[in-house]
């Protein structure tokens, strides 16, 4: 079946280290690979998407790669602040065949708490 | 903020009873998607509209349905509500149907169904 895998358990660390989060999945040929962030009681914001043939992209302190190979993406966030702190979902794009049609489904996401 | 919105903001309902949920999308958006997120989920994919017609649909069952307005505003309805229906959910508005557009969400509504 297909999974999307994210830590499920809390990710802490200290202001200024480099958060890492991981994103695998089985079963999936994405073309392309999306990350969010979501704060408590609020709807998911869009950071970064990276394409199947892209292996990094960046974003001010945010970097994502993509490894197609090992079915896996990398979220670091570089310098992190408290302010970093929130649940990241990554997404991933499934087609349906002859439609042209694409959903986007979702890990369940990983939360960062950056302490002070 | 994405200019998204939602209404209502929270919800009480009973066990059988129906509702809806509204959504008005970002100025220029044509293509709204409703997700559902129980606690400590992902959201789910549950149905994406374009253009007013149906584009897509998850595995939710048929007393999940929806509207498209021509002003691109949207409504999800749920009929005979269930104890699992009680979720977040978020609708969320692109400028076109593909999922490498960029999907911008509104803050949710927080169902609760006793």
């Amino acid at each position: 079946s297909q999974k999307i895998e994210q830590n499920s358990e809390a990710l802490n660390i200290q202001e200024g280290k480099t958060a890492t989060l991981t994103c695998n999945y089985t079963n999936y040929s994405p073309a392309y690979l999306q990350w969010y962030r979501q704060d408590p009681g609020r709807g998911p914001v869009f950071l970064l998407l990276i394409r199947e043939n892209e292996k990094e992209k960046r974003k001010e302190r945010l970097k994502v790669t993509f490894d197609t190979t090992l079915k896996q993406s990398l979220f670091h966030i570089t310098a992190s602040q408290p302010a970093d702190s929130a649940t990241y979902l990554c997404a991933l794009d499934k087609g349906f065949l002859n439609t042209g049609f694409q959903k986007l489904v979702f890990g369940t996401g990983t939360r960062l708490l950056v302490s002070p | 903020e994405t200019g998204v919105t939602q209404s209502p903001t929270h919800l009480i309902k009973t066990r059988g009873q129906q509702v809806t949920l509204r959504c008005s999308s970002q100025s220029g958006h044509n293509t709204v998607s409703w997700y559902q997120q129980a606690l400590g989920q992902g959201p789910q994919f549950i149905f994406q509209y374009y253009r007013e017609e149906e584009n897509g649909r998850g595995n939710f069952p048929p007393r999940f349905s929806g509207l498209q307005f021509p002003n691109y505003s949207s409504e999800l309805n749920v009929n005979a509500l269930e104890l699992d229906d009680s979720a977040l959910y978020l609708c969320a508005s692109s400028e076109d149907r593909a999922s490498r557009e960029t999907q911008y969400f509104g803050p949710g509504t927080r169902l609760l169904v006793l």
